[in-house]
């Protein structure tokens, strides 16, 4: 069946710095693939999506690129804030399984 | 705002007893999604119902039961409580399963 597989957190950093969350997939057909986002005491949030092989989402300075050949959706932004400071979830759907969620990558980003 | 709805936002209640989570779709929205989460197994994927009628089921014990009412609410049932139930149940909705879902904001059940 369909899974996703993100890196482990909890991932700090400093304001300012590059992020990169790790995510690879393992599917049968051609999944849509989604980065969302859970603010402390909130439900997840859709932050990017992409629905095809090279697709490239993109929202608040984060993107994501949809790599077949290597089964990666990254997450990656330039500069992180101290508001960025979530837990991240990579996600997939296509229309013959529900969809999949990862772990959970927890960041903090310090002042 | 996701434009979905659940009540209550917490819940407390004892083991052994029975609760229902509301969820209330976006406008326009078929699907609706229940998950669980807890913190030491993530978000699980419990139910889906797509226009009245289970669409897929994900790791929902038997003690746990849902419903997609005509004008497209959902209620999630569960029963006989343990501590172990304790933790924040989402409800998402999407137009399809295509689509993204959006989420609620959750219910915190605790039992004590």
């Amino acid at each position: 069946g369909n899974s996703v597989t993100q890196m482990e957190g909890p991932v700090t950093l400093s304001e300012e710095a590059f992020l990169t969350i790790n995510c690879t997939y393992t599917a049968t057909g051609y999944p849509s693939l989604f980065w969302y986002v859970q603010y402390p005491g909130e439900g997840l949030q859709l932050l990017l999506k992409a629905t095809k092989a090279d697709d490239k989402g993109s929202n608040k300075g984060f993107e994501a690129t949809y790599r077949k050949e290597t089964t990666s959706f990254h997450l990656e932004k330039g500069s992180v804030q101290v508001s960025d400071s979530a837990v991240y979830f990579c996600a997939l759907s296509d229309p013959d399984n529900d969809m999949r969620f990862g772990a959970g990558t927890r960041l903090t980003v310090k002042p | 705002d996701s434009g979905v709805t659940q009540t209550p936002k917490h819940l407390i209640t004892a083991t052994g007893q029975r609760v229902t989570l509301r969820c209330s779709p976006r406008s326009g929205d078929l699907s609706v999604y229940w998950y669980q989460q807890s913190l030491d197994q993530g978000l699980q994927f419990l139910i889906q119902y797509y226009n009245g009628e289970e669409r897929a089921k994900g790791n929902i014990l038997e003690r746990f039961s849902a419903q997609q009412f005509p004008d497209l609410h959902s209620e999630l049932n569960l029963s006989s409580l343990e501590l172990g139930d304790s933790a924040l149940y989402f409800c998402a909705s999407s137009r399809s399963d295509l689509y993204e879902q959006y989420f609620g904001p959750g219910t915190r059940l605790t039992v004590t």
